[in-house]
């Protein structure tokens, strides 16, 4: 079976400070890869997916991933967190060959910006 | 604006009281879903809607109906609540999912659920 695994719980880190969530799964099979942020009490946002091409994806508010499908990881940095970049993280994969649209997520990385 | 609404946000219940979890849609899709999250667990499917009467189970459908009467609408019915049901839900939508694309999934608030 598919697992996505967070390997954080918690990052703690200073504002203007660069920032890596790590995110590893486990799959045999074609997969895409999306990183979510949910902010206190409100529903998940997405901010990047991978489908196919580059393996180094762009998303909103300045986060990148990289797809390294040999060590089956999707790595979301960022290269100056803000305080505002405060909130919960989670990596979710779908199987390429899918025609459910089920998401497995991770456990969730709580990102915690300090001034 | 497209938005996935969910209602109510909060609720506290009893063990045994039936309740219903609405959601609704406006962008026209024909995928919807449900999550629960719990603390250190992420997020866990519990049922899925391809479309209009077509519905499914997800990871964690036990003690959990949903129904698909409408494309804009996918209720969460507990039967009979107890409270390892108590969790924090989401109503997820999107268009159709196929095996060639990644289609965006819109989700809804949150409805923090609490069975005493």
């Amino acid at each position: 079976a598919q697992s996505v695994t967070q390997l954080d719980s918690q990052v703690p880190v200073f504002e203007e400070a660069p920032v890596e969530l790590r995110c590893n799964y486990s799959s045999s099979v074609s997969v895409y890869l999306f990183w979510y942020v949910q902010y206190p009490n409100q529903g998940l946002q997405l901010l990047l997916k991978y489908l196919s091409g580059s393996t180094l994806v762009k998303g909103i508010n300045g986060f990148e991933a990289e797809f390294n499908k040999s060590q089956t990881s999707f790595h979301l940095r960022k290269p100056s967190v803000h305080i505002s970049d405060t909130a919960e993280y989670f990596c979710a994969v779908r199987k390429g060959s899918s025609n459910t649209g089920k998401l497995i997520f991770g456990q969730g990385t709580t990102l915690q910006v300090k001034p | 604006e497209a938005q996935v609404t969910q209602n109510p946000r909060y609720l506290i219940t009893v063990t045994g009281k039936k309740l219903t979890v609405t959601c609704s849609q406006n962008m026209n899709h024909e995928y919807m879903s449900w999550y629960r999250q719990d603390p250190g667990l992420g997020l866990r499917q519990i049922y899925y809607s391809m479309n209009v009467e077509v519905t499914d189970k997800g990871d964690v459908p036990e003690g959990y109906k949903v129904s698909r009467k409408e494309k804009r609408n996918f209720p969460l019915i507990l039967e009979s609540p107890s409270p390892n049901q108590t969790s924090l839900y989401f109503c997820a939508s999107s268009l159709r999912p196929t095996s060639g694309g990644g289609n965006e999934q819109f989700f809804g608030p949150g409805t923090r659920l609490t069975v005493l």
